[in-house]
């Protein structure tokens, strides 16, 4: 089975520019959450999909946003780029919602906003 | 709201040396608790996870855990390090609820010297 594919795995934008990350989930599994750490600090949960609709939402402003696709892929968008948002992007899908299920995590986007 | 502990930033430690890697919870409620493993430039990994049932759970690789539900701990422990061990280590809470998201805490790099 394939695991979670992100794509770019780097990334460099400009301040106040726009950005897309993709996320291939698990064969199998239907839900994707997504996440952002921080140099040196755990991730954060930014939010969660589940069959096509969001499902809870993290402490972050409304120009991160989502998409979950049929195929139970994932993007994650963001908007007017602030140098903060520098960051390991990283993207997990699990077979139903509840991390007792299991998330495989993907390698992650490295983004750097200059 | 729910919030994890990682005591120890850095925790250096000799070849062959025991170590003890401390997580503390903040939650009266039941949880679920894990601790995920992240090699440099790549994303988590799932070392071990408690769900329910035995307080002491164990990994493939030597680690294990035990739940103090009385400590609001999930400490993480290894007799015997390799070198191969060195990496982050994140501990996380799922509380169950309605987002369904992980909790990490700042994360513990483990550095195993010669």
């Amino acid at each position: 089975e394939t695991g979670v594919t992100q794509s770019p795995t780097h990334l460099i934008k400009t301040r106040g520019q726009q950005v897309t990350l993709r996320c291939s989930s698990q064969s199998g599994h239907n839900t994707v959450s997504w996440y952002q750490q921080a140099l040196g600090q755990g991730p954060q949960f930014i939010f969660q999909y589940y069959r096509e609709e969001e499902n809870g939402r993290g402490n972050f402003p409304p120009r991160f946003s989502g998409l979950q696709f049929p195929n139970y892929s994932s993007e994650l968008n963001v908007n007017a780029l602030e140098l903060d948002d520098s960051a390991l992007y990283l993207c997990a899908s699990s077979s139903s919602k509840g991390a007792n299920y299991g998330y495989t995590f993907g390698s992650g986007t490295r983004l750097t906003v200059v | 709201a729910q919030s994890v502990t990682q005591l120890d930033s850095q925790v250096p430690v000799f070849e062959e040396a025991p170590v003890e890697l401390r997580c503390n919870y903040s939650s009266s409620v039941s949880v679920y608790l894990f601790w995920y493993v992240q090699y440099p430039n790549q994303g988590l990994q799932l070392l071990l996870k408690y769900l329910s049932g035995s307080t002491l759970v164990e990994s493939i690789n030597g680690f294990e855990a035990e739940f103090n539900k009385s400590q609001t701990s999930f400490h993480l422990r290894k007799p015997s390090v390799h070198i191969s061990d060195t990496a982050e280590y994140f501990c996380a809470v799922d509380d169950g609820g309605a987002t369904n998201k992980l909790i990490f805490g700042t994360g513990t790099l483990l550095a195993v010297q010669p």
